[in-house]
C-alpha cells in the first residue's frame, strides 16, 4: 500500500498567519490526491482535488501544489473557521490510503 | 438537495455481523461509484471499500477483505456494507461517500465490544 505522510501531526497558528501542510507519498502517485478538512463531529470535506485544483466554493484563500511524491495545502491567511484536522488522500493506487491528519490550533 | 443516510450501526460483539446501508437521493446514484471510509474513535480516515457504478467491481482494503462486502441497488438508490466477523479494531464512524461529488453521509457509529 502507498503511505502518506503528513506534517506536521499538529500546528498552533494565528488568525491572519499563512499555514503550510505537506504530505509525501511512498511512491509516485502523479496528481492523484486530494485534501480535505474535517471538523469535530462532521464529515470531512474536500477542499483540493488533483492536487491543485480548487473545489467549487471553497475560498481562494486554500490552495494546493505538488506532483510525484510531495504535496503541499497552503492556507493563505488563515480564519477562524479554519481551525479544523486536514487529511490528503492518494488515489492513484488501491487501496486509497490518507494521510495520518494535520490538527491546525488556535495560538 | 443531495442526501447520503447511512443506517444499521449499533453495538456488537466481537465475531457477530452487521449491515449498515446508505440510501442516496438528489442525484444520479446509478452514475456513481460508491465508497465506505471510516473513523475510529479519536483517529483519522481510512477508506474501506467502493463499489463500481454497475456493481461489477469491487474494491477493499485488506483488513477487511473476506469479512466485509460491498453491495448496491441501483433501483432503490442504496448501497450496503455487509460486515461480518466483526473485531474490536472495527470500531469506528461508517461514513458512505460519492468520492467524485465529495458528497458524505453524516455516518453511522459501529462499535464491537462484549
Amino acid at each position: 500500500d502507498i503511505q502518506m505522510t503528513q506534517s506536521p501531526s499538529s500546528l498552533s497558528a494565528s488568525v491572519g498567519d499563512r499555514v503550510t501542510i505537506t504530505c509525501r507519498a511512498s511512491q509516485g502517485i502523479r496528481s492523484d490526491l486530494g485534501w480535505y478538512q474535517q471538523k469535530p463531529g462532521k464529515a470531512p470535506k474536500r477542499l483540493i482535488y488533483a492536487a491543485s485544483s480548487l473545489q467549487s466554493g471553497v475560498p481562494s484563500r486554500f490552495s494546493g501544489s505538488g506532483s510525484g511524491t510531495e504535496f503541499t495545502l497552503t492556507i493563505s491567511s488563515l480564519q477562524p473557521e479554519d481551525f479544523a484536522t486536514y487529511y490528503c488522500l492518494q488515489h492513484d493506487r488501491y487501496p486509497p490510503t490518507f494521510g495520518q491528519g494535520t490538527k491546525v490550533e488556535i495560538k | 438537495e443531495v442526501q447520503l443516510v447511512e443506517s444499521g450501526g449499533g453495538l456488537v460483539q466481537p465475531g457477530g455481523s452487521l449491515r449498515l446501508s446508505c440510501a442516496a437521493s438528489g442525484f444520479t446514484f446509478s452514475s456513481y461509484w460508491m465508497t465506505w471510509v471510516r473513523q475510529a474513535p479519536g483517529k483519522g480516515l481510512e477508506w474501506v471499500a467502493n463499489i463500481k457504478e454497475d456493481g461489477s467491481e469491487k474494491n477493499y482494503v485488506d483488513s477487511v477483505k473476506g469479512r466485509f462486502t460491498i453491495s448496491r441497488d441501483n433501483a432503490k438508490k442504496s448501497v450496503y456494507l455487509q460486515m461480518n466477523s466483526l473485531r474490536a479494531e472495527d470500531t469506528a464512524v461508517y461514513y458512505c461517500v460519492t468520492v467524485s461529488l465529495d458528497y458524505w453521509g453524516q455516518g453511522t457509529q459501529v462499535t464491537v465490544s462484549s
